[in-house]
């Protein structure tokens, strides 16, 4: 299958930033998704990148660099929301363009 | 109207007992997949479907089976439940094979309890 790391946890306070990185195997590469995931609720979509560069979008951006086969997802001025897990997904050529998805990073945003 | 529906969203079943999970989308996508999610192990694959004649296992389809009765109703079952089968489970639709129309749309989830 396709490695997708990401790290398992991290933890910040309301207001500041966090970013958390996504690394994947390059060959076949044809795009990569961030999700949100709330506790107990199906994963919604936030961004989408297949060039590389950043996408901003409101608090949220991410970044893409295929060549290195690395992703971010940055969150600015975290609010208690944003607590949840954030899921990384690539689609690849080679797996019938179907996602594949990291472990996911659970975000704890502390008062 | 939520475009991709499940039921049930809550099921208790006992070990050894038939149980099917139903999947309905309106999106009009032509790929539909179900996953379970595990904490801590993220979404697996159990099986997919890019037709309604076309049915393919994905990464942990043993004790499981799906069928697809028409583009927009996709179902999981288990033969015969068994503890380890307790888990959150998720039904997906997606367009197509290009750039952003391989994004996967989610149902709500099911939330399976075997005893």
């Amino acid at each position: 299958g396709q490695n997708i790391d990401q790290p398992t946890e991290m933890t910040a306070t309301e207001g500041a930033i966090v970013q958390i990185n996504c690394t994947y195997q390059t060959s076949g590469f044809n795009g990569l998704f961030w999700y949100q995931q709330h506790a107990g609720e199906a994963p919604t979509f936030l961004s989408y990148n297949v060039l590389d560069g950043l996408e901003e979008k409101g608090r949220f951006s991410s970044f893409l660099s295929r060549s290195k086969g690395y992703s971010y997802l940055l969150l600015k001025e975290l609010q208690m929301k944003d607590s949840a897990s954030y899921l990384c997904a690539v689609s690849l050529r080679s797996n019938d363009y179907k996602l594949s998805f990291g472990a996911g990073t659970t975000v704890t945003v502390r008062a | 109207d939520a475009d991709v529906t499940q039921t049930p969203r809550n099921r208790i079943t006992k070990t050894g007992k038939r149980i099917m999970l139903e999947c309905s989308q309106t999106k009009g996508h032509d790929r539909m997949y179900w996953y379970r999610q595990d904490p801590g192990l993220g979404l697996q694959l159990i099986y997919y479907s890019f037709d309604v004649k076309d049915i393919n296992k994905g990464e942990i389809s043993d004790g499981y089976s799906v069928s697809r009765q028409a583009q927009a109703k996709f179902s999981l079952s288990l033969e015969s439940a068994i503890p380890n089968q307790t888990a959150l489970y998720f039904c997906a639709t997606s367009d197509g094979t290009s750039g952003r129309l391989n994004e996967q749309f989610f149902g709500p989830g099911t939330r399976l309890t075997v005893l």
